[in-house]
C-alpha cells in the first residue's frame, strides 16, 4: 500500500492559517490523495481530496506538489472546532487500493 | 439528510462474553463499512459490503468477529468470544458506491471496553 507520512502533530492559533503537510513520495499514477478529519469523540469526516490539481471546497484548500510526491492540507482561518486529527490517505481507483487506510494522522490543537 | 445511525454508543463487557453493534447507514448508500479503532490509531477496515455481499473481510477474524447485512440495509458487527484487546472503537460507515472519489460517512462509534 502506498503510505503516507505527516507530523504527529501541530499547533495553531484561532484565526490564523494552518498549512498540514503529507509526503507521499510512492504515490502511484492513479492514486487520489484524500483528506479525512476526526473531532474528539466522532468517526472521521471527509475534508477534501484531488489528483493532481489544487482543490478548494467550503472547508479547505489542498495543494498537490507538481511531481504529487507531497500535498499541504490548507484551513484558511482555523477555529476552536478545527482541533481534530487530521488523515492524509491515498485511494487507489480499483480492488484493494481503493481502500481508507488510515494512519496515525497529524493531531492539531488550535489555541485561543 | 439523517447521518449513519450505531447502536450502542458504549458497552463494557467482561472477556469471554458476547457482544453484537448495530448500523443503519444513510438512505440509498449501497456500500457499508466496519472499522476498529484502537486508542491512538487511526481506524482499520474490518469488513466492507457492496449491497448485501462482502466485497471484502480480509481483515476480520473470523474466528471470532462475525457481520452481516441482511437485506441490504442494516447491519450487525458481533465478537463471540471477545478479548481484552478487542477494546476499541467499532466504526461504521457508508458510501453511494465503491470508487475511489467516493465520500465515506462514519457513524459516531461504538465504545466496547472488554474487561
Amino acid at each position: 500500500d502506498a503510505k503516507t507520512t505527516q507530523p504527529n502533530s501541530m499547533e495553531s492559533n484561532e484565526e490564523e492559517p494552518v498549512h498540514l503537510p503529507c509526503n507521499h513520495s510512492t504515490i502511484s499514477g492513479t492514486d487520489y490523495i484524500h483528506w479525512y478529519r476526526q473531532l474528539p469523540s466522532q468517526g472521521p469526516e471527509y475534508v477534501i481530496h484531488g489528483l493532481t490539481s489544487n482543490v478548494n471546497n467550503r472547508m479547505a484548500s489542498l495543494a498537490i506538489a507538481e511531481d504529487r510526491k507531497s500535498s499541504t492540507l490548507i484551513l484558511h482561518r482555523a477555529t476552536l472546532r478545527d482541533a481534530a486529527v487530521y488523515y492524509c490517505i491515498l485511494r487507489g481507483v480499483v480492488g484493494a487500493t481503493n481502500k481508507l487506510i488510515f494512519g496515525t494522522g497529524t493531531l492539531l490543537a488550535v489555541q485561543p | 439528510e439523517a447521518g449513519v445511525a450505531q447502536s450502542p454508543r458504549y458497552k463494557i463487557i467482561e472477556k469471554r462474553q458476547s457482544v453484537a453493534f448495530w448500523c443503519n447507514p444513510i438512505s440509498g448508500h449501497a456500500t457499508l463499512y466496519w472499522y476498529q479503532q484502537i486508542l491512538g490509531q487511526g481506524p482499520k477496515l474490518l469488513i466492507q459490503f457492496q449491497n448485501n455481499g462482502v466485497v471484502d473481510d480480509s481483515q476480520l477474524p473470523k474466528d471470532r468477529f462475525s457481520a452481516e447485512r441482511l437485506k441490504g440495509v442494516d447491519s450487525t458487527l458481533k465478537i463471540q468470544p471477545a478479548k481484552l484487546e478487542d477494546s476499541a472503537v467499532y466504526l461504521c460507515a457508508s458510501s453511494l458506491v465503491m470508487g475511489s472519489y467516493n465520500e465515506q460517512f462514519f457513524g459516531p462509534g461504538t465504545r466496547l471496553t472488554v474487561l
